[in-house]
This record gives structure tokens, C-alpha cells and sequence, in this order.
């Protein structure tokens, strides 16, 4: 159990698009969903927050009218990447948590590879 | 500044010996420190947590100890494996951080046969 998947896998996009990513967890129900970038060979960077039904917490730095995050159910949370540019290709991961105490393990998505050309 | 450091240069091991990877941080007070395996191009998997007042928790193969006064996780790997290859996290869960994960950079574990 506790599986969490991502999709797509990977995209490669125009600059100047917008590009989609959907965190589900496939047989739990999530309070809480983290999305994190990681760049080549470095750490996990979190970059919001987000709880069912309100909206998302963004991290220090982090644009908030350019990732768009919606965690509309309990199992879905989305990363809208808009008006791409190519310093926004990373590896997008998505993070679930059936509930807020600090213990409770946080599930991990496979992972989104974004290609901005 | 706030640091979690691992080491950086891959772990190069025989099969069948103990793999010890290090966790070191500065500047934090974690209530709990987390170890995750990454495979290239796959999301983290959660291997063990340890509360600051544990020193030690073991799960099959894998043991991990945390001193908060040297401020440092080891993490052990018995009879390795070649398919223990991958790389290693550490996360702290930082409380007034809002119980969120900072993690390290990890470290490259191989294991050759």
C-alpha cells in the first residue's frame, strides 16, 4: 500500500508553455502533498505545501503565480509550471502524507523530468 | 548557516561488507532524522526514522544511529548487496520548520560482486 504516482513521467515543452504535472495517492488519502524540485546531484528543494481544499504554501523563493498548485481531493494534487522557461527543467517530485503528524511517513512520487527548450 | 552534509564522493564497497554512510548537520534541531533510498530518475523511498531521543533503530539489514551532540546519523548497511546500489538521503524533520523535510544532498552507494 501507499503508492503515489506522477504523470507524466517526463515532458519536454516549448518556452513559453505550460505544463501540467498530477500527484495522485493511488490507494490512500493524502491531508497533506509536498512538491519538491531536484536538480542534478543535488538535494530534494521543497517548494510548497499543500492541504485539501486550501490553498497551497510556498517556500521562500519560490513563485507562486508560476507554480500553480491545486490539491483538489484528497488523492489529486497538480503543479501547474506556467510560461516555462528552460531554467525551470528539473525533476519535479510530489510527496504524500495521509496526515499532518510529524511522524507519519510522506510517500514519494516517481518523479517528473521537465525538458524546457 | 544551516547545513546538512553528506559525503559526496560516491561509497565504492565490496559485496558482503557493511556500507556506513554519514549524516552531519549544523545549525538545525531536528526532532527526528529520516534516511530515504533514490535509484536514478525515481522518487525517494522512506528506509528508517529516528527520534532525537533514540540512539539507535535497526530494520532487517539497515541500522541507524543519531547523536544529537556530535549533531551526526550513520547510516549502516550489513551484508551488502549489489542491489543495494543507489543513493542515500538524509532528511531532518525540522519542528519549527513546521515538520517539513530538509534533506542532503545524499551519497552514491556502490556495491560490486
Amino acid at each position: 500500500g501507499a503508492v503515489v504516482s506522477q504523470h507524466p513521467s517526463w515532458v519536454i515543452c516549448k518556452s513559453g508553455t505550460s505544463v501540467k504535472i498530477e500527484c495522485r495517492s493511488l490507494d490512500f488519502q493524502a491531508t497533506t502533498m509536498f512538491w519538491y524540485r531536484q536538480f542534478p546531484k543535488q538535494s530534494l528543494m521543497l517548494m510548497a505545501t499543500s492541504n485539501e481544499g486550501s490553498k497551497a504554501t510556498y517556500e521562500q523563493g519560490v513563485e507562486k503565480d508560476k507554480f500553480l498548485i491545486n490539491h483538489a481531493s484528497l488523492t489529486l494534487s497538480t503543479l501547474t509550471v506556467t510560461s516555462a522557461h528552460p531554467e525551470d527543467s528539473s525533476f519535479y517530485i510530489c510527496s504524500a502524507k495521509r496526515t499532518s503528524v510529524a511522524t507519519d511517513t510522506q510517500y514519494f512520487g516517481p518523479g517528473t523530468r521537465l525538458t524546457v527548450l | 548557516s544551516q547545513k546538512i552534509e553528506q559525503n559526496s564522493e560516491a561509497l565504492n564497497i565490496q559485496e558482503g561488507k557493511t556500507a556506513t554512510l554519514t549524516c552531519n548537520y549544523t545549525n538545525y534541531s531536528p526532532a527526528y532524522l529520516q534516511w530515504y533510498r533514490q535509484d536514478p530518475g525515481r522518487g525517494p523511498v522512506f528506509l528508517l526514522l529516528i527520534r532525537e531521543n533514540e540512539k539507535e533503530k535497526r530494520k532487517e539489514r539497515l541500522k541507524v544511529t543519531f547523536d544529537t551532540t556530535l549533531k551526526q546519523s550513520l547510516f549502516h548497511i550489513t551484508a551488502s548487496q549489489p542491489a543495494d546500489s543507489a543513493t542515500y538521503l538524509c532528511a531532518l524533520d525540522i519542528m519549527e520548520y513546521g515538520n517539513k523535510l530538509v534533506f542532503g544532498a545524499g551519497t552514491i552507494l556502490r556495491v560490486k560482486s
